[in-house]
């Protein structure tokens, strides 16, 4: 089955500056890749996705990065703030009606003012 | 807003108790997951459902847990007995189409077990 390794597990960063969370897939099928953010105590909530027929996806301050022939992606958050201080997992899954998302560990984001 | 709702939000129990979660799903998705998320392990599925029917529930420890959905608005997820090892909290999320769509997530159910 698919195997999601997610780096750093935490990640501390100063207001302002930029914050990048990578993570590797095993499974070359897999096609759709989300995040999410769970905030403390709180639900875990989608904040982007890239499907494998693009290769970056921006909104906002928040960016995602696709490489397939690695099988890696990224998530690029730019300007931080400190209500970005969050867990953020990374998923992955195939495009079949039968798949379900394979999550990493998570990264815990600190952003200090 | 629609929301995913689970209940009960916190449930203390006695080990070898019969513990009980339920989620109700937003109105028309079709598919529901349960996970369990523990510090050491993070985000675990227990099953998936897609149009009531079961479809993957590699991932529960068969003995002791089973899920259900009695109707399109109810998802249940029931341990019996429960072990102290089964601390954790326990998500429902539910989805429009497939897994490899966007899962909207309840609020939790975090379980103890003493």
């Amino acid at each position: 089955g698919e195997n999601v390794e997610q780096h750093p597990s935490t990640l501390s960063v100063q207001e302002g500056d930029s914050a990048v969370i990578k993570c590797t897939y095993s499974d070359s099928a897999s096609n759709y890749f989300p995040w999410y953010k769970q905030e403390l105590g709180k639900r875990p909530q989608l904040i982007i996705d890239i499907r494998s027929n693009v290769g970056e996806k921006k909104d906002q301050r928040i960016a995602v990065t696709l490489n397939k022939t690695a099988k890696h992606f990224s998530l690029h958050i730019t300007e931080t703030q400190p209500e970005d201080s969050a867990v953020y997992f990374c998923a992955a899954s195939t495009d079949s009606g039968y798949s379900t998302l394979t999550f990493g560990k998570g990264t815990m984001l600190l952003v200090s003012p | 807003d629609a929301r995913v709702t689970q209940t009960p939000r916190d449930k203390v129990t006695e080990m070898g108790q019969e513990v009980t979660m339920r989620c109700q799903p937003i109105l028309g998705h079709n598919t529901v997951f349960w996970y369990r998320q523990t510090m050491m392990q993070g985000l675990e599925l227990l099953a998936y459902f897609r149009n009531r029917a079961p479809l993957d529930d590699s991932g529960m420890p068969k003995d002791r847990f089973s899920a259900e959905m009695p109707d399109a608005t109810l998802a249940t997820l029931k341990i019996q007995p429960s072990e102290p090892r089964d601390s954790a909290v326990y998500f429902c999320a539910s989805g429009r189409t497939s897994g490899s769509d966007e899962q909207f997530f309840g609020p939790g159910t975090r379980l103890t077990v003493l």
